[in-house]
């Protein structure tokens, strides 16, 4: 079964404090892994797609990555404006558009 | 800038009522999508459709319904909504290409009594 896991539930980090999220993930058969920053009363926010084991892509503090079973997204000298939370999402390609999403991490930057 | 509008932010439904649902996209993206998102559960996909008058079944569609008349509009439909299904409801569309996958909607959080 198709299956995201990301963990921690939860982070809080000090303005500046470099961190990861992590996104393991199950399928049969990657055709995306995709990463989306939610804040609170709205609706998710595109970032990230990933295609294939070693791809990275970037965007202001945010770098996310990916092997055969993880993803990160690395945040670097976060601000307290990056407080949201972080869903991780797959599709696999037998799942037609079917796309699984994680629980999230909600990140909490303190100045 | 791709705009994805629902019909309502907040609503407030008694158990056994028929709930409409609308989502609106101006991008004439093919690929439309209804989520319910709980705490600790993340998203659930419900129904979503690949074309017009076209609809698949996700992940938790009973008790649920949808339809889609014009490409641009997806809307949901609760048969005799229930307290179990009181929750926050997302709309997405999107085009072919992964390389933007999933443009959504404010939401909607409904609450049945």
């Amino acid at each position: 079964e198709d299956q995201v896991t990301q963990s921690p539930e939860a982070l809080r980090l000090q303005e500046g404090e470099s961190s990861s999220l992590n996104c393991s993930y199950t399928v049969s058969g990657l055709r995306g892994l995709f990463w989306y920053r939610q804040d609170p009363g709205k609706g998710p926010e595109f970032l990230f797609t990933l295609y294939s084991a070693g791809e990275e892509k970037e965007k202001e503090r945010l770098k996310a990555t990916l092997t055969k079973k993880e993803s990160f997204l690395h945040i670097t000298a976060p601000k307290p404006e990056d407080s949201a939370t972080y869903l991780c999402a797959v599709q696999a390609k037998t799942g037609g558009f079917k796309t699984i999403f994680g629980a999230g991490t909600r990140l909490f930057v303190k100045a | 800038d791709v705009k994805v509008t629902q019909s309502s932010r907040y609503l407030v439904k008694r158990t056994g009522e028929k709930v409409f649902l609308e989502c609106v996209q101006d991008m004439d993206h093919e690929n439309m999508f209804w989520y319910r998102q709980d705490p600790g559960l993340g998203l659930r996909l419900i129904y979503f459709s690949y074309d017009v008058k076209m609809k698949e079944k996700g992940d938790i569609p009973e008790g649920y319904s949808v339809s889609r008349e014009k490409k641009e509009r997806f809307s949901l439909i609760l048969e005799s909504a229930s307290t179990n299904q009181t929750s926050m409801y997302l709309c997405a569309s999107s085009p072919p290409a992964l390389d933007l996958w999933g443009f959504f909607g404010p939401g909607t959080r409904l609450t049945v009594l």
